[in-house]
């Protein structure tokens, strides 16, 4: 089936640094959504992305829908403690059908900020 | 407007048993799709409805069922309960299911039923 590969897996940061982050598929997609899931919890849509080259921001986060419609990036400016979490990247194939399901995930960010 | 809402959000059942969670999608939200996530496997699709058909399957065996009511409302049931279902059990609701296209088909979760199997 098709996968998502994120990256990195998981990352300590200072606070007040940028994060990056990325997902890349080996075919086209339609859609990009990025989710955060605090422990014990649900994930919570962050950012959507429905057209290629689209940056959408949302305070300090901002997302991008690769031209080539196969990666997403996230990028936190000045990080602070609350942003601890797990970051999953989701998205759509152009072309899918069949018993795979709507949505792919990443298997997510793990991201930890030193106070 | 209210968030997905799930119950119950946590249970212990024992190897053999069966389950039923329970998914209320966000006010008007017509399609639900339900996920299994695990730290192994990580969020794996199981099925999604939509005016109270299932549309889509994951690849799941059939011990997982699900159905949705006129109201959107949604459940899912688990027969012969096994170690290897010990999961977090999330919903997502949308507007409409996939193919939709853009902000239609976006899913917003619900806070997830935390399922131990003993």
């Amino acid at each position: 089936g098709q996968q998502l590969n994120q990256s990195p897996q998981s990352m300590f940061i200072q606070e007040g640094e940028d994060v990056s982050m990325n997902c890349t598929s080996s075919s086209i997609f339609n859609t990009w959504l990025w989710y955060k899931q605090d422990p014990g919890e649900g994930p919570v849509l962050l950012i959507a992305l429905y057209k290629a080259g689209e940056l959408t921001s949302n305070g300090r986060l901002t997302a991008q829908f690769g031209i080539t419609r196969k990666d997403s990036f996230l990028n936190i400016s000045a990080s602070i403690p609350s942003d601890v979490g797990i970051y999953f990247c989701a998205g759509r194939p152009l072309n899918y059908g069949g018993s795979q399901g709507n949505l792919i995930f990443g298997k997510g960010t793990k991201l930890s900020v030193k106070p | 407007k209210a968030g997905v809402t799930q119950t119950p959000r946590y249970l212990i059942k024992t190897r053999g048993q069966q389950v039923t969670l329970s998914c209320s999608p966000i006010s008007g939200h017509r399609s639900v799709s339900w996920y299994q996530q695990t730290p192994g496997q990580g969020l794996q699709f199981l099925f999604e409805y939509f005016s109270e058909t299932q549309r889509n399957k994951g690849n799941f065996p059939g011990r997982f069922s699900g159905r949705q009511f006129s109201n959107s409302r949604s459940e899912m049931n688990v027969s012969t309960l096994e170690l290897g279902d010990s999961a977090l059990y999330l919903c997502a609701s949308s507007l409409k299911p996939g193919l939709a296209g853009g902000y239609q088909e976006t899913q917003y979760f619900g806070p997830g039923t935390r399922l131990l199997v003993l």
